[in-house]
């Protein structure tokens, strides 16, 4: 079957813009999880969905950033008012219940 | 949270075999020892994981000390493909631990 999709690949944009992150993850898979790293640099986790549980967003750097998922499928992570430092590749996860997590291929975003 | 350690780099020509190691001396008895790769320019890649018995499958072994306080991937013929870096994490059983972090893990130069 299909694996985690995201889209976009890449994201150019501008300093100040708000930015959208799609995640498609394996289907019947009902954790999802977003990360994000730098050039360079380990894993930084950013948020964690499970089922119909309230989300762990323990990891989000600012309240610049949020993240839904609807209908228990598909997630979206918003940036607002992007800053150069929020320069990274941002990997979306998906796991069967708590287990091996599969990752997609990531979304590189540059902010300018 | 438990840690692990492991070289910075190492190096192995193609078609021989590749023993990656990795330092766990502060594993729980609920710790299940997961291995992840991550090619260039890729997300990260799930490549085996294991609790006390080794483990194979398609993609490598895994070989864990009988005190499991360190464990040892095994490519038995490198590939130009398994150039990647390699994570070596632990994982809780109740997966409470979810929040993958990858540290610098090991980057792996297969020469042709």
């Amino acid at each position: 079957g299909a694996g985690v999709s995201q889209s976009p690949s890449n994201k150019v944009t501008e300093k100040g813009k708000d930015v959208e992150l799609r995640c498609d993850p394996i289907s019947g898979h009902t954790a999802l999880y977003w990360y994000r790293q730098s050039l360079g640099q380990g894993l930084e986790f950013l948020i964690y969905f499970q089922g119909n549980s309230a989300p762990d967003k323990s990891g989000l750097p600012s309240d610049r950033f949020s993240a839904e998922r609807t209908g228990g499928s598909v997630s979206t992570l918003t940036i607002q008012r992007t800053q150069q430092e929020d320069s990274a590749v941002y990997l979306c996860a998906s796991s069967l219940d708590v287990g091996t997590q599969y990752f997609g291929p990531g979304t590189r975003l540059l902010v300018l | 949270d438990a840690k692990t350690t492991q070289p910075n780099s190492m190096e192995s020509n193609e078609e021989e075999p590749v023993h990656l190691p990795c330092n766990h001396s502060t594993i729980s008895g609920t710790d299940y020892i997961h291995w992840y790769r991550q090619l260039p320019s890729q997300g990260p890649e799930y490549v085996i994981h294991g609790l006390t018995s080794n483990v194979n499958n398609r993609m490598a072994s895994l070989a864990i000390a009988e005190d499991r306080k360190s464990s040892t991937l095994i490519l038995h013929r490198a590939t130009l493909r398994d150039a990647a870096v390699y994570y070596c994490i632990l994982i809780g059983r109740g997966g409470s631990n979810y929040k993958l972090t990858f540290g610098k893990g090991t980057l792996l130069t297969v020469n042709p």
